[in-house]
């Protein structure tokens, strides 16, 4: 089993619409969970760090449930400019060290006008 | 600003040949990282650097050697370059802060292809 795994899509959505990736992880003692883009041939950008009460950035919101080990983001409102993968991240270290981060294969969305 | 800096952005190389791929940061950060993302395999860690002075392995170290020159500089050499080492090369830094919930800052990359 992969440690981080990801649905590759490709997400296939019309602008204006929601829509969710979710994302799973083995380690159950891992620490810090984010969500970074990566635009084609680009390289991957932080997105946001993911708390355990969840949090919002604008039209993105980010949820963590350590008792089934996913972590979600859900973006409203979609843009053409939202098209991109979205890669999961997870710390697996006990010791809350930043040393070693996993990441996920990633999620492709595009956003169709 | 500018970040993480990678050169060059794009080497061709033969079966065989060496050679480093340099990776500078002005952000201050102590840990700098090297990653292979090759398609459907995400980013994997080649070797780590989590302060100057120290380098570790990571994920796929096989074939890869690495330097921490300075705070700012972290190279990684391929000493005979194989096809199977054709990928895009990506450079990080971060800060080293206990908690671990600290992101990474990546370089644009750099583009190898052996052939």
């Amino acid at each position: 089993r992969k440690e981080v795994e990801q649905d590759p899509g490709p997400f296939n959505v019309p602008e204006g619409a929601t829509v969710a990736f979710n994302c799973t992880y083995s380690n159950s003692a891992s620490q810090s969970f984010f969500w970074y883009r990566q635009d084609c041939r680009k390289e991957p950008k932080l997105l946001m760090s993911v708390y355990s009460s969840g949090n919002e950035d604008g039209r993105f919101t980010a949820q963590l449930n350590r008792a089934s080990q996913y972590i979600s983001l859900l973006i409203r409102d979609s843009k053409l400019s939202d098209s991109a993968t979205y890669l999961c991240v997870v710390n697996p270290s006990s010791s809350g060290s930043a040393r070693q981060l996993t990441f996920g294969s990633g999620t492709q969305l595009t956003v169709l006008p | 600003n500018a970040g993480v800096t990678q050169t060059p952005k794009f080497q061709v190389l033969k079966t065989g040949q060496s050679m480093t791929l340099q990776c500078a940061q002005d952000m201050n950060h102590n840990s700098m990282y090297w990653y292979r993302q090759d398609p459907g395999m995400g980013l994997r860690l080649i070797y780590y650097s989590a302060s100057e002075g120290t380098t570790d392995k990571g994920e796929v170290p096989n074939g890869y050697n690495v330097s921490r020159l300075n705070k700012r500089e972290f190279s990684l050499r391929l000493e005979s370059a194989a096809p199977s080492q054709t990928s895009v090369y990506f450079c990080a830094s971060s800060e080293a802060k206990r908690g671990g919930n600290q992101p990474q800052h990546f370089g644009d990359g750099t583009r190898l292809s052996i052939l």
